[in-house]
This record gives structure tokens, C-alpha cells and sequence, in this order.
């Protein structure tokens, strides 16, 4: 398809255990963002890639979590250790670089639903 | 630090009729963006409509339009003529101008639409 992809749509695991949820962005989109949206909330700012680069990491929350992408395409977002806290959906969104107009649009994905038993 | 405020959890409107969301939000930038965006339960965000401060002229994207007063900081969707598959989360979002891209989102309204 064209749109982000993210996989898997669902996790459930236990409290303790290390999760890995990737996504592919839009072809051509160098800009992806990862943010967390718990129950009833809006969506709070994780990370932001621009290519391989995350300039801005101020949103991850603590050292269990990680992210990291690959070329200009898919990105995974790691959290070891997982706590009960970190129940949420999980969204991913890329947009084209910046620097060719700030007002570039984001683009979301369905997000993954974890739920840390 | 930037926030965005929508101070309605809920609302309800009937079909055809014309409702409005409110959003507030809090910034000492002068360059910025706004937005809203729809959230069904499938969970995907979808744009509905962006507006940008240096323009004085409201956004409208069909039945969406927005009322952007850039003095009060307010920044209000309306939907007119309402329909069934309107009903979603909707959430106000800011994003900062310059190379600094991530968007900063409200708590969302949850809209349902009476037939």
C-alpha cells in the first residue's frame, strides 16, 4: 500500500519482557516520527528521525526506550523492560523533509496497541 | 513550553446540523501551524484541516472550517452539515515553524453524530 505501515497491529506480552514494534513510512518521506497516545489522551512526541539522524529525542520517556531507522525507510521502536505504564498505542507518521516547507503534512499510520500484561 | 487545550471531552450533534470544537493553545512563537485531526476507531489519524499564523484568512476544507484568532489564541473547527461517519476523536494539534517538526496534540473531543 501507500501509507505507513506498522506492524504488529497488536502485541500483548508481559511485564518485563523487551518489545519491538517497526514501521515503514511513506516512500520518498525522509522525515518519521514516533509518538504514544495512552487511553483516553492525546498523542505525546517520542522521537523524530530525519534520514538515519534523530535530531529530536526529547519525548522518550526514559533509557528503556530506543529507536532506530535504517536507510530512509523502516524504523523500530524498542522498549525493554516494559512496564504496565507503557500500555498505549504506539503511532508512527512520516512526512517529506522539512526543509521543503516547513508545513509538511504528517502522515500516520494505525499504530500498535501494547498492552504489557 | 507550548500546550494545546480542548476543553470539551464530548459533544454531540445531530445530522445536517452544525457543530463546533473548540481548541486553545499557549505559545510565545510567532511562526507556527495548526491543525486538526480525525481519529476513528481504526485508530489512524486523519488530516481535516491545517491552518498557518501568518495567514489571516480562515482555512476551509468543504464542511470543515476553522476560526483562527491569532490574538486569543483560540483555534475552533466547525462542521457543517453534519454527517455519520463525522462521528471520531477529533484533536487540535500545534506544530512550531522552522526545521522542528513534531506536533504538539490536545486531549481530543469525542464528536458523536445523532441520526
Amino acid at each position: 500500500g501507500a501509507g505507513v505501515s506498522q506492524s504488529p497491529s497488536n502485541k500483548v506480552t508481559e511485564k518485563g519482557k523487551d518489545v519491538e514494534l517497526r514501521c515503514d513510512p511513506i516512500s520518498g518521506h525522509t522525515a518519521l516520527y514516533w509518538y504514544r497516545q495512552r487511553l483516553g489522551q492525546g498523542l505525546e512526541f517520542l522521537i523524530y528521525f530525519q534520514g538515519n539522524s534523530a535530531p529530536d529525542k526529547s519525548g522518550l520517556p526514559s533509557d528503556r526506550f530506543s529507536a532506530e531507522r535504517t536507510g530512509e525507510s523502516v524504523s523500530t521502536l524498542t522498549i525493554q523492560r516494559t512496564q504496565q505504564e507503557d500500555s498505549a498505542v504506539y503511532l508512527c507518521a512520516s512526512s517529506l523533509a522539512p526543509d521543503r516547507g516547513s508545513n509538511q503534512p504528517q502522515h500516520f499510520g494505525d499504530g500498535t496497541r501494547l498492552s504489557i500484561l | 513550553a507550548q500546550t494545546v487545550t480542548q476543553s470539551q471531552p464530548e459533544m454531540s450533534v445531530q445530522e445536517a446540523e452544525t457543530v463546533t470544537l473548540s481548541c486553545t493553545y499557549d505559545t510565545s512563537e510567532s511562526d507556527y501551524y495548526l491543525f486538526w485531526y480525525k481519529q476513528p476507531p481504526s485508530r489512524q489519524m486523519i488530516l481535516v484541516i491545517r491552518q498557518e499564523a501568518y495567514k489571516q484568512q480562515n482555512a476551509t476544507e468543504n464542511r470543515f472550517s476553522v476560526n483562527f484568532q491569532k490574538a486569543a489564541k483560540s483555534f475552533s473547527l466547525k462542521i457543517s452539515d453534519s454527517q455519520l461517519g463525522d462521528a471520531a476523536m477529533y484533536f487540535c494539534a500545534y506544530k512550531r515553524g522552522g526545521a522542528t517538526n513534531k506536533l504538539i496534540f490536545g486531549t481530543g473531543t469525542l464528536l458523536a453524530v445523532q441520526p
